[in-house]
Order: C-alpha cells, then structure tokens, then sequence
C-alpha cells in the first residue's frame, strides 16, 4: 500500500518570499541540530547547524532558531529562490554519546514563480 | 570540497541475492556511517563505525548486515539475502569526529531488490 510518508508536508512560497519550516524534536537530552537540504535523488546537504546551548544562529540567508522549553526547531530562509525548492530535514543527535542522527520527516519546500 | 563517493549509483538485484555497497569516505575522517532512505520517507540511521569496529547500531542493522573496511579508503555495507523491503536509497556519511565536525552525506545507492 502506499506509505503516509510519500504524504510530505509541503510548504509552497512565492519566489522573493521568506520561508519558515519547523520541526519538532523527541528528546530533551539532545544537544545538537542540524538542518539539511535534499534535492531529488541526492544525499543529504548540510545547511546550517546549531547547539543546544544557542537559541539562535544565522547563516547566508538561513537562521535557524531553537526553543528547547517546547523542543522545536525552525528554518528560517530569506529571499526563497527556485534552487530552494527541496526537501528540508531536521536532524538531531539524541545524547551526548551518540554519532548518529535522527531525522525528522521532512517537509517539501516548493517555491513558485 | 572533499566528497564522500558512493558506487554503484543504483543497483538492482534478486531477492534472496548478497550485495555490497560501496563508500570512499573524506580521507582524513575517523567515523563513518551508513543510513537507509525507504522512498518518501526520512533518512533512517543504521550504523556507525570507528577504530574499526561498529560503535552504534539501530534495530535496523540485523544480522542481515554487515560492514567493513577493507583497506584504508573504502567502507562497505553488506546486505545478505536481499528482501523486497531492502529497497531504498543508502547512503553513507563520514565525519572527522562525532557528528558534529565535517559530517558530510555521500550521493547514495539506489537498491531495488525485485
């Protein structure tokens, strides 16, 4: 049958817009973030990163803001652009021990002309 | 930039058949690592590697698995008796320490298992 997860969220902006995608994490102990871009058929692509000491951090045309009271992440992007369009992943690394990440689901970032 | 390369791109093969995937990490980085993207859905962890043993595995990672290195450049996935349920996309990822330094994702393989 078919997965709930072809069901992507999807966020459509107009091109020039900003974009805000959000992500909710599972666990308080987690102490680092990072938001990564997938294209189609691609692996995943670093955008920007945080600790969980920050609540704030910017990149070129990213800020990503952390709020560990409610345990969400967000992705902020200035000026959407076509080359935009992806799929944006939040991931964290769930102790302070562990190399791996867990992802979130996704969410389809379309931006429109 | 240093790239983590992946080969094949795609592989198809017969369910019940053995295959290896194969990772050139960044030649300076200690960790390494493999995870499952099943179609439409998120990017799934199901190893890590370091000072030549696994030091992490998910539920995911069942006797079915194996990894290993080789040599001092390659990094393998091996999946024994390939299910249908095998398909997805695999990429493998290296980082010079921990998940926080350089953590960079290959390209993936694409296995279907028909």
């Amino acid at each position: 049958g078919e997965s709930v997860g072809l069901h992507l969220p999807t966020l459509s902006v107009q091109e020039g817009d900003n974009s805000i995608i959000n992500c909710a994490y599972s666990n308080s102990a987690s102490d680092y973030f990072i938001w990564y871009k997938q294209e189609s058929g691609k692996g995943p692509q670093f955008i920007i990163d945080i600790r969980s000491n920050m609540d704030k951090r910017q990149g070129q045309r990213v800020t990503v803001l952390l709020n560990k009271t409610v345990k969400h992440l967000s992705l902020q992007i200035a000026a959407t652009q076509p080359g935009d369009s992806a799929v944006y992943f939040c991931a964290e690394v769930r102790d302070n021990y562990g190399q791996n990440f867990v992802f979130g689901p996704g969410t389809r970032l379309s931006v429109l002309p | 930039e240093p790239e983590v390369t992946q080969t094949p791109s795609h592989q198809v093969t017969q369910m019940g058949q053995e295959v290896i995937l194969r990772c050139v990490p960044i030649s300076n980085h200690l960790y390494f690592y493999w995870y499952r993207q099943i179609l439409g859905q998120k990017v799934e962890f199901l190893v890590s590697f370091y000072n030549n043993e696994i030091s992490e595995k998910s539920e995911i990672f069942d006797d079915q698995f194996s990894v290993e290195r080789p040599d001092g450049s390659n990094f393998t996935l091996k999946i024994r008796s390939t299910k249908l349920e095998d398909s997805a996309m695999y990429f493998c990822a290296s980082s010079e320490a921990g998940p926080g330094i350089g953590y960079t994702f290959g390209s993936g393989t694409r296995l279907t298992v028909v």
